[in-house]
């Protein structure tokens, strides 16, 4: 059983370009969050996904960045116009239902030059 | 808004001894989730508590819920070099705006 798959694992924009994540969540799990982390500190929630929709998008910068999970095929996580505030490693979770256990992917890790 | 508080930020312990590592919080929440960061490498879920008072083991490490539904600890038993890592609480409250909280992390060291 797969666990969840992010990729790239490493992304390098310059400034002014789009950044693209994706998620695969762990199969049988229509419940997708996106974390971010700085250097030490904490994971911190961004958005909140089922299946087509967004559930809780409160942790997401206003401007420039959107998710969605369709359908078919990943979550995505998008960034428009980076900047170098935007270097950190984004985390996608996730889990068969809300409330419970989250599983994690390995991360992208996006630097903005 | 929840915040979670886990100190000290870096523990540094010999081969063979237990740890304890606390996390408290300013709030209730129905969920504690204890994970480890390997560096490069996205959190593990070590523990999961659902119900207050519940205290659960996974091989070395045992996990509690705290009475009051605001704390939490983590002991892990006879250490090894391979616990070495980053040990993150998370709480998660079922409600308006559910969402998993997580504390800074404590950075564990083992000396062999």
């Amino acid at each position: 059983n797969a666990g969840v798959m992010q990729n790239p694992r490493h992304l390098v924009r310059r400034r002014g370009q789009e950044a693209r994540l994706r998620c695969s969540p762990m199969k049988g799990h229509s419940h997708v969050y996106w974390y971010r982390q700085l250097p030490e500190e904490g994971l911190k929630f961004m958005v909140y996904l089922q299946k087509e929709n967004i559930i809780d998008e409160s942790g997401m910068p206003k401007e420039r960045f959107s998710a969605e999970f369709p359908k078919e095929g990943p979550s995505i996580l998008r960034i428009q116009q980076v900047v170098r505030g935007d270097s950190a490693a984004y985390f996608c979770a996730s889990s068969p239902g809300l409330g419970g256990e989250q599983y994690f992917g390995p991360g992208t890790r996006l630097t903005v030059t | 808004g929840q915040q979670l508080n886990q100190s000290p930020q870096s523990m540094f312990i010999q081969e063979g001894e237990d740890v304890s590592m606390n996390c408290t919080s300013s709030s209730i929440f129905n969920t504690w989730l204890w994970y480890k960061q390997d560096p490069g490498e996205g959190p593990v879920l070590l523990i999961a508590l659902y119900k207050a008072g519940e205290l659960t083991s996974n091989g070395r490490l045992t996990a509690q819920f705290g009475i009051t539904r605001k704390d939490s600890f983590l002991n892990i038993s006879a250490s090894i070099p391979s616990d070495v890592g980053i040990y993150f609480c998370a709480g998660f409250y079922t409600g308006a705006n559910s969402k998993l909280t997580f504390g800074k992390g404590i950075t564990l060291s083992v000396r062999p």
